[in-house]
C-alpha cells in the first residue's frame, strides 16, 4: 500500500547523542516535511523539501539537520545541540508544495525520548 | 507573526449533537484552509479543504466554513458519534506556501 513509514516509533537517546529518524515514501510525492508535536502546541515545521537535493530551514531548524539524496526519503538528525529534543516526530509528504490542494500525508510519527 | 488559535478547550458532547470547532487566525492570508484529524499518538490525516472563495463545503457529517472577513474557519461535526472522539487541526496555508497548524481541539463524544 502507498503511505509513509517512519522509524523507529519509540526512540530513547542519551544527552549529548545525535539521533537520525527516518523517513520514506512510496506515493512518488516531490515535497517532504517533518514536523514536531509538543503537548498542547501545534505542529511545527523543522525542515522540508521541494525536490531532490534541496531543502530549506522552517521555524524552528535549530538543532536538526536533513537530507534529501532520494526522492522517497528524507531523514531527520537530531542533533545533541538540540536543547529540548523530546518530542514526537511527524514526517510528511504532499504531491508539490505549492499549487493543488497541499493536502499532506503523516506518516505515524517517531517518539523521542531523551534520558 | 502568524498566529492560528483553536478552541483552547476541550469539548465533550452527547453523541447525536453538533461540535462546532473555531479556527481564527491573524497576520496573514491564506488561499485555503484544511482540517486534520488526529488519534492519540498517530499523525494528522486530512479531512476538508476550503478555499478562500468558498463560504462552506460539506463532507458527509462534516461541515466548514470560511469568513476571511472575520479570519476564521468554523468546523461542524453533525450527529456525532463516539468514533469522532479526537483531536481536529486546523491548518492555513500560508502565503509561502507552507501549512501552518493549529494547537487542535479535542472532542470526546459521549454514549
Amino acid at each position: 500500500d502507498g503511505g509513509i513509514t517512519q522509524s523507529p516509533k519509540y526512540l530513547f537517546r542519551k544527552e549529548g547523542q545525535n539521533v537520525t529518524l527516518s523517513c520514506e515514501q512510496n506515493l512518488n510525492h516531490d515535497a517532504m516535511y517533518w514536523y514536531r508535536q509538543d503537548p498542547g502546541q501545534g505542529l511545527r515545521l523543522i525542515y522540508y523539501s521541494q525536490i531532490v537535493n534541496d531543502f530549506q530551514k522552517g521555524d524552528i531548524a535549530e538543532g536538526y539537520s536533513v537530507s534529501r539524496e532520494k526522492k522517497e526519503s528524507f531523514p531527520l538528525t537530531v542533533t545533541s545541540a538540540q536543547k529540548n529534543p523530546t518530542a514526537f516526530y511527524l514526517c510528511a509528504s504532499s504531491i508539490a508544495l505549492a499549487g493543488g490542494h497541499g493536502e499532506l500525508f503523516f506518516g505515524e510519527g517517531s517518539r523521542l525520548t531523551v534520558l | 507573526s502568524q498566529k492560528i488559535e483553536q478552541n483552547s478547550e476541550a469539548l465533550n458532547i452527547q453523541e447525536g449533537k453538533t461540535a462546532t470547532l473555531t479556527c481564527n487566525y491573524t497576520n496573514y492570508s491564506p488561499a485555503y484552509l484544511q482540517w486534520y484529524r488526529q488519534d492519540p499518538g498517530r499523525g494528522p490525516v486530512f479531512l476538508l479543504l476550503i478555499r478562500e472563495n468558498e463560504k462552506e463545503k460539506r463532507k458527509e457529517r462534516l461541515k466548514v466554513t470560511f469568513d476571511t472577513t472575520l479570519k476564521q474557519s468554523l468546523f461542524h461535526i453533525t450527529a456525532s458519534q463516539p468514533a469522532d472522539s479526537a483531536t481536529y487541526l486546523c491548518a492555513p496555508r500560508s502565503n509561502d506556501y507552507k501549512l501552518s497548524f493549529g494547537a487542535g481541539t479535542t472532542v470526546t463524544v459521549r454514549a
